[in-house]
């Protein structure tokens, strides 16, 4: 079962412009939510992360937004780089339990 | 400090022959989780171990086992491989699991079974 959804495969967005990734999930204990960044032929790596009593959470030019009602969250990148290029995935967690999405990739033009 | 360390980094097999993967966590890690990687199902759990006790287990058939040695030093296995088993394999290594700084990658095993 998917609990953890991550409905885009794939984002294009300009050099500059914000770069808003979205995930969804369905189990209502997860508590922590994670956003890892991954690179081909590399393992993913943290990016930023939410507790589930927060519903914003800034680091630099990333900024994740958890909508606990909605089952939501996203990552934003303002402004988004080339190099932000990436695939990204979304990680929710309950104690021991980290679930991921499919993963988002993102694509920034110069 | 040496990060999350997998060997081998490339693996071709046969179907139906049996695969063992390792994984050496960041020292002092006692959780050691694994993830399958294929295209378009992004990273699904496998299973994880913390002071060489299986913790959790994900919706993977029996063909997948794993096991933690006294070190942390992990290992997983596939059984009779068939080709639907070709993925990159990750293992991600943490404190104590649950870390509020979510887990530490290895760079995986990339799996080919033809």
């Amino acid at each position: 079962d998917q609990q953890v959804k991550q409905n885009s495969p794939s984002l294009s967005v300009q050099e500059g412009r914000i770069s808003i990734l979205n995930c969804d999930y369905t189990n209502s204990m997860f508590d922590y939510f994670l956003w890892y960044k991954k690179y081909p032929a590399e393992g993913p790596t943290f990016l930023i992360s939410i507790s589930s009593i927060k519903d914003k959470n800034e680091d630099g030019r990333f900024t994740v937004f958890l909508n606990k009602s909605a089952k939501h969250l996203s990552l934003h990148i303002v402004p988004s780089q080339p190099g932000d290029s990436a695939v990204y995935f979304c990680a929710a967690q309950n104690n021991n339990d980290m679930r991921f999405g499919a993963g988002t990739r993102l694509t920034v033009k110069p | 400090k040496a990060g999350v360390t997998q060997t081998p980094r490339y693996l071709i097999k046969t179907r139906g022959q049996q695969v063992t993967l390792s994984c050496s966590p960041i020292s002092g890690h006692r959780s050691v989780s694994w993830y399958q990687q294929t295209p378009g199902q992004g990273l699904q759990f496998l299973f994880e171990y913390f002071s060489e006790t299986q913790r959790n287990k994900g919706n993977f058939p029996g063909r997948f086992s794993g096991r933690q040695f006294s070190n942390s030093r992990s290992e997983m296995n596939v059984s009779t491989l068939e080709l639907g088993d070709s993925a990159l394999y990750l293992c991600a290594s943490s404190l104590q699991g649950g870390s509020v700084y979510g887990y530490t990658f290895g760079s995986g095993t990339r799996l080919t079974v033809v």
